[in-house]
């Protein structure tokens, strides 16, 4: 066990919904990363957080907006959803703002029909 | 120049042999060279990690060996059991002060160790 949770496990909903995942670091992290899985592009870094603050942006599509609060949880809000953004969705926390060692949420699995 | 490119996509070996993955980058300011384990299921968990300083870093039956001038990084896997069947991940990231330590990701390769 990493420390890190996301909620909801797995998501199913339609096209052109709305849907939030969210992330608890480990605690005392202050830096969230957010990653995509999927199985044509592989794991590809979106976007991330430091104390609240957003620090890099990845390939992170303009639909997709993520922010961190005061608790440091964080939460990934896709939108105007679409078949192709069925993924995995892992975030990542670390103690620092680019401390190396990241470990991994157990991943949000998200299907869009 | 922020590709890391790895290979092989998969790997089949029988139980106590050594698989070896091997991975290259470009980005000569990469300075951080980490291997992630997962399994189906579950997210990546970090395995074992390498700075550029180093040629050789081990940790119990995991060795990243490191070649600097060369861009390149393996790791080998020592008297590999049918448990270590899982996807494995190289990845490099700039962690140095400043910069964000994102992780840029491996294509991945699948390994099955055989009884």
């Amino acid at each position: 066990d990493s420390g890190v949770t996301q909620t909801p496990k797995h998501l199913i909903t339609a096209t052109g919904q709305r849907v939030t995942l969210r992330c608890s670091p480990r605690s005392g992290d202050l830096s969230v990363y957010w990653y995509q899985q999927s199985l044509d592009q592989g794991l590809q870094f979106l976007i991330q957080y430091y104390n609240g603050e957003e620090r890099a942006k990845g390939n992170i599509l303009e639909r997709f907006s993520a922010q961190q609060f005061p608790d440091l949880h964080s939460e990934l809000n896709l939108s105007s959803l679409e078949l192709g953004d069925s993924a995995l969705y892992f975030c990542a926390s670390t103690e620092g703002s680019s401390y190396n060692e990241q470990f991994f949420g157990p991943g949000t699995r998200l299907t869009v029909l | 120049q922020q590709q890391v490119k790895q290979s092989p996509q998969s790997l089949i070996v029988q139980k106590g042999g050594i698989p070896i993955i091997n991975c290259a980058y470009e980005n000569t300011a990469f300075d951080y060279f980490p291997w992630y384990q997962q399994f189906p299921g579950k997210g990546p968990a970090l395995l074992i990690a390498i700075r550029p300083d180093v040629s050789e870093k081990k940790e119990g039956r995991f060795t990243i060996s490191f070649n600097k001038s060369a861009k390149q990084f393996s790791l080998h896997i020592m008297d590999s059991q049918p448990g270590d069947s899982a996807t494995y991940f190289c990845a490099a990231s700039i962690g140095s002060s400043g910069n964000t330590g994102k992780l840029i990701f491996g294509q991945g390769t699948t390994l099955q160790v055989k009884p």
